[in-house]
Order: C-alpha cells, then structure tokens, then sequence
C-alpha cells in the first residue's frame, strides 16, 4: 500500500524558513520514473504546484516560486523536504505532497495535507 | 509558463451528463489529468492519459481532448460527485513543471 504524509510546523511566522517533511512507504524514489511533489491549497483557493524531485535527483520549481523554494530527498528514509524561505501570510495554505510514476504521469496517491499559517 | 483554465461553477440535474472543460497552450502537447476534491479532503485521480481511470474510480467518470481543450465527463452524475474538480498537466516547457487549472466546482440539483 502507497501511503505519504506531510510534517512540518503549523505555525511559522514572517520571513521565517518553512521546511517540510513528505514520508512516504509502499514505493521506492530510486525508481525509474518515480518522482514526488508539492502541491498546495490556501484556504477556498485553488491548488498550487510547488517542486518536483524525480528519481534522478533532478529538481523542478514553480516558476513563480523558484527563488524561495528548495527541494530534496534521502532516499533511504524515504523522505522528500522542502524548504520555502521569506514566508509571508499570502503563503498560508494547506500543503500536500503527492507522487507520480512515469506510467501515469499523474499525481496518484496524495498525503492528507499539512496545514501552515503564516503570522505573527 | 502556461495556465489552464477551467469555468469557476458548473451545475448538473442528478443522473444527466455533464461536461466540465480545461483549456490552455500546454494541452497541446500532454494530456490532461483530472483530480476530485472534497470538502475538507485531499484530492483524487479520476482521469489521467488519454481515457484511463484508476483502480476503484466509477466508468461514468471519462477523458477526453481536442486542441487545447480537455474534458472530464461525468455521464449520470450521482449526488456523491458534487465536488471541485482540477486539471493539471505539464508546462508547455515540457520537462516536469507543471500547471493546475483554476478548478470548477460541480454542483449536482
């Protein structure tokens, strides 16, 4: 069974560095085509792509977003990390992180979310 | 960049079909996937590739794309559809960025 979930601060506040946890089981990111996300949702809004790392260790960013954001993994604890920096309260949002594998080329199994609020 | 774009609201007598469109540059070139969300939930696959729905979705939810344009169809919607539901594919830059739509939220009378 292919689970993730996100872990992280729920709070955080102004011009602080937001790092987040995705630990996932039930697939391996040394996989050929394998790759996980981060997406997220601000609270009534739309969902937002984030970052990307693939099986490669090849990173992707949100255009929008690339300057704040880093994105990593360690493979042997099966975890992916995002960090995002300057947190501002426009970056209060729910976070999720989601796999793809190069067969679906679609994110198929999602965490439950983590929510963080930026504020003072 | 690129951006899809999807109509805010949609609503559907219960059983009759509807049509819940995604439109932009990159649908072009990659396939639409299509993710149902509910209220307080995670979101879900329902459609990815051309026509391919994953393991426990209903077969009344299905794909489809013409130009720029890709469909999720729900034909007889049930009252457990009403839900947001989201396009997303990949930048038109190709590689991994990828791009979500605006989300249309299905309102089943």
């Amino acid at each position: 069974q292919v689970t993730l979930r996100e872990s992280g601060p729920a709070l955080v506040k102004p011009t602080q560095t937001l790092t987040l946890t995705c630990t996932f089981s039930g697939f391996s990111l040394s996989t050929s085509g394998m790759c996980v996300s981060w997406i997220r949702q601000p609270p009534g809004k739309a969902l937002e792509w984030l970052a990307l790392i693939d099986w490669d260790d090849d990173k992707y960013y949100s255009t929008s977003l690339k300057t704040r954001l880093t994105i990593s993994k360690d493979t042997s604890k099966n975890q992916v990390v995002l960090t995002m920096t300057n947190m501002d309260p426009v970056d209060t949002a729910t976070y999720y992180c989601a796999r793809i594998t190069g067969s679906q080329d679609a994110f198929d199994i999602w965490g439950q979310g983590t929510m963080v609020t930026v504020s003072s | 960049s690129s951006e899809l774009t999807q109509d805010p609201a949609v609503s559907v007598a219960l059983g009759q079909t509807v049509r819940i469109t995604c439109q932009g540059d990159s649908l072009r070139s990659y396939y639409a996937s299509w993710y149902q969300q509910k209220p307080g939930q995670a979101p879900v696959l329902v459609i990815y590739g051309k026509n391919n729905r994953p393991s426990g979705i209903p077969d009344r939810f299905s794909g489809s794309s013409s130009g720029n344009t890709a469909s999720l169809t729900i034909t007889g919607a049930q009252a457990e559809d009403e839900a947001d539901y989201y396009c997303n594919s990949r930048d038109s830059s190709g590689n991994h960025l990828r791009v979500f739509g605006g989300g249309t939220k299905l309102t089943v009378l």
